[in-house]
């Protein structure tokens, strides 16, 4: 299974762009490239998701390499709520998720 | 209106009674799983389903048991709890497409278990 890895913390300016990175380096062909947030200790939320074309959706944009084996997801202007932990996440059966890149946004 | 039903929200018990957490989906969803999620340890998977009467292990499966005889819902049973099984606790649930998947997971609220 195509596992993935994230920095542990990011920080970014209100307003700003925040850029996520996630390494996927063993994504399969048809495996989706899949990103969740988790504020606090609620359920996570989706955010996006794509295979091989960038995306974006009103939350969120995501680009993705033209070798599939890493992308960015890409909050255009951050604000202070979505202070989250981030989950890139590559679609297999066993949907595992790992530790997550804490994003803090600041005023 | 879609959703994951988790109950209970809340759970205190002691060490050794069995005790079950329900979870159930409106969504006709063919795939299901448990977290677990601990501080600093992200989410971790227990088990998951991909259709009735098909379960596998995740990550985490030592103590936990899980049934899944109708399509909505899917139980995590702990027969014998024990303090290290205390923890946040997801279900989630899917449309499983074999042709490589494009549809989001939807948890439910978690259910915290504190085992004394």
């Amino acid at each position: 299974d195509a596992k993935t890895t994230q920095p542990p913390s990011m920080d970014c300016a209100e307003g700003r762009a925040a850029n996520l990175p996630c390494n996927h380096s063993t994504i399969s062909g048809n495996e989706y490239v899949y990103w969740y947030r988790q504020i606090h200790s609620q359920g996570p939320q989706y955010i996006i998701h794509g295979l091989k074309n960038n995306e974006t959706n009103e939350m969120a944009s995501l680009i993705i390499t033209e070798d599939r084996k890493s992308s960015t997801l890409i909050l255009p202007h951050a604000t202070l709520r979505d202070t989250a932990v981030y989950y890139c996440i590559v679609r297999v059966i066993d949907m595992r998720f790992g530790a997550g890149t804490r994003l803090t946004v600041k005023p | 209106e879609a959703q994951v039903t988790q109950n209970p929200r809340y759970l205190i018990t002691v060490t050794g009674k069995k005790l079950t957490v329900t979870c159930s989906q409106n969504m006709n969803h063919e795939y299901m799983s448990w977290y677990r999620q601990d501080p600093g340890l992200g989410l971790r998977q227990i088990y998951y389903s991909m259709n009735v009467e098909a379960t596998d292990k995740g990550d985490v499966p030592e103590g936990y048991k899980v049934s899944r005889k109708e399509k909505r819902n899917f139980p995590l049973i702990l027969e014998s709890p024990s303090p290290n099984q205390t923890s946040l606790y997801f279900c989630a649930s899917s449309s499983f497409l074999w042709q490589g998947g494009n549809s989001p997971l939807h948890f439910g609220n978690g259910t915290r278990l504190t085992v004394t």
